[in-house]
């Protein structure tokens, strides 16, 4: 049952350039969504996130930007560096309900120097 | 920055024991849960709890699992007779606020890594 669907295993980019990492979601209820990043041996830790009654949230480098009628949101980090690399994945919950979060298999990104 | 602890960091059991892995939320937080990833898969929920009890749990969480808060401190999973699918990689996660908007998400705990063999 996967609701929440990361469906790039693995991106690489330059440092420098921009990544950008894509999900997409199958339950119409969910209305907060997150990306958390995490590395080797460690939790995941929250990143950013939109509520669906926006478009677009910046955070620095930053952007999370969510198109309900298409059901996908995406990431972008700009400009992208070395430290960014691990495993990045998107969350989404139903904010009105229990608000466990429902994730995606993960994206890992590895920005090459 | 406040963290969540999670002891220990990698268990080995047998399979049919009883284990129970252990966590230490943030001291102002008030909703607490339980997490899983299988390896090479997407983390599961498993249990939320607040107020001493179970505010939600999935099907994962069924009769095997427990949570308690034992003293004011810490917050456990018991895993009453492990199997082998059960191994996997058991986070802990620990929120101010029911509302995500306002908590910016969960913090979560580095994992236990638990391997039934």
């Amino acid at each position: 049952d996967q609701q929440v669907k990361q469906n790039s295993p693995s991106l690489s980019v330059q440092e420098g350039r921009i990544s950008i990492l894509n999900c997409d979601y199958t339950n119409s209820m969910f209305d907060y969504f997150l990306w958390y990043k995490k590395y080797p041996a460690e939790g995941p830790t929250f990143l950013i996130s939109i509520s669906s009654i926006k478009d677009k949230n910046e955070d620095g480098r930053f952007t999370v930007f969510l198109n309900k009628s298409a059901k996908h949101l995406s990431l972008h980090i700009v400009p992208s560096q070395p430290g960014d690399s691990a495993v990045y994945f998107c969350a989404a919950s139903v904010r009105s309900g229990a608000n466990n979060l429902f994730f995606g298999t993960g994206t890992r990104l590895t920005v090459i120097p | 920055e406040p963290e969540v602890t999670q002891t220990p960091s990698h268990q080995v059991t047998q399979m049919g024991q009883e284990v129970i892995l252990r966590c230490v939320p943030i001291s102002n937080h008030l909703y607490f849960y339980w997490y899983r990833q299988i390896l090479g898969q997407k983390v599961e929920f498993l249990v939320s709890f607040y107020n001493n009890e179970i505010s939600e749990k999935s099907e994962i969480f069924d009769d095997q699992f427990s949570v308690e808060r034992p003293d004011g401190s810490n917050f456990t999973l018991k895993i009453r007779s492990t199997k082998l699918e059960d191994s996997a990689m058991y986070f802990c996660a620990s929120s101010v606020t029911f509302l995500l908007g306002m908590s910016n998400g969960y913090t979560f705990g580095s994992g236990t890594r638990l391997t039934v063999v």
